[in-house]
């Protein structure tokens, strides 16, 4: 167990639409990467916060934003769902980029 | 050219022989390595972190970082079956700023 949590473990849900993934990072860590690896793909860095505030951008779509709370947790928006965004969606939390990063079990996104 | 590469594989090797995992680079400015393990839609498991050039073991797992060439690699002694999985490298930059990216990883199956 890494000590990162991500809720929902499982998803699925119809074009067109929205969900939120949720992650908390592990006890003490101020900074959260999200990743995408659809299947059979590599994982895509999609955008990273350290503590509240953005750091980094990847690849990650307009449709698809995150943030980062006070209390460090970390929520990924998903909107206008096409069946491409299917895929695994990593949570991953660090104490201080560029410490080694530590990954959640993902949240699989299936669309419909 | 990308910024990390990997031979995607598959290896396939006898149990207990020892394991050579590659990747490159292009970016000098790398300077902390990671190798992460990761079995089949699982999330990522760090196996070995390391700074700049030289080597690194860890029980059965020794990590080589060669910086004059942007070589990186993960050797694995007495493989074992539950070894089989995708092996990512992921280097990163120095500043707080910085997206870790990783490899497209390397699958590996080890035969009992």
């Amino acid at each position: 167990d890494s000590g990162v949590t991500q809720t929902p473990k499982h998803l699925i849900t119809a074009t067109g639409q929205r969900v939120t993934l949720r992650c908390s990072p592990r006890s003490g860590d101020l900074s959260v990467y999200w990743y995408q690896q659809s299947l059979d793909q590599g994982l895509q860095f999609l955008i990273q916060y350290y503590n509240g505030e953005e750091r980094a951008k990847g690849n990650i779509l307009e449709r698809f934003s995150a943030q980062q709370f006070p209390d460090l947790h970390s929520e990924l928006n998903l909107s206008s769902l096409e069946l491409g965004d299917s895929a695994l969606y990593f949570c991953a939390s660090s104490v201080d980029p560029p410490g080694a990063i530590y990954f959640g079990e993902g949240s699989w996104l299936t669309v419909v | 050219q990308k910024e990390v590469e990997q031979d995607p594989g598959p290896l396939s090797v006898p149990e207990g022989a020892i394991v050579s995992l590659n990747c490159t680079y292009s970016n000098s400015a790398f300077q902390y390595f990671m190798w992460y393990r990761q079995y089949s839609r699982k999330g990522p498991e760090l196996l070995m972190y390391t700074y700049s050039s030289g080597n690194k073991e860890d029980g059965r797992f020794t990590a080589q970082v060669d910086k004059s060439s942007k070589y990186i690699s993960l050797f694995i002694r007495d493989s074992q079956p539950s070894d089989s999985a995708t092996y990512l490298c992921a280097p990163s930059m120095k500043t707080s700023y910085d997206k870790v990216i990783f490899g497209p990883g390397t699958s590996l199956s080890v035969i009992p």
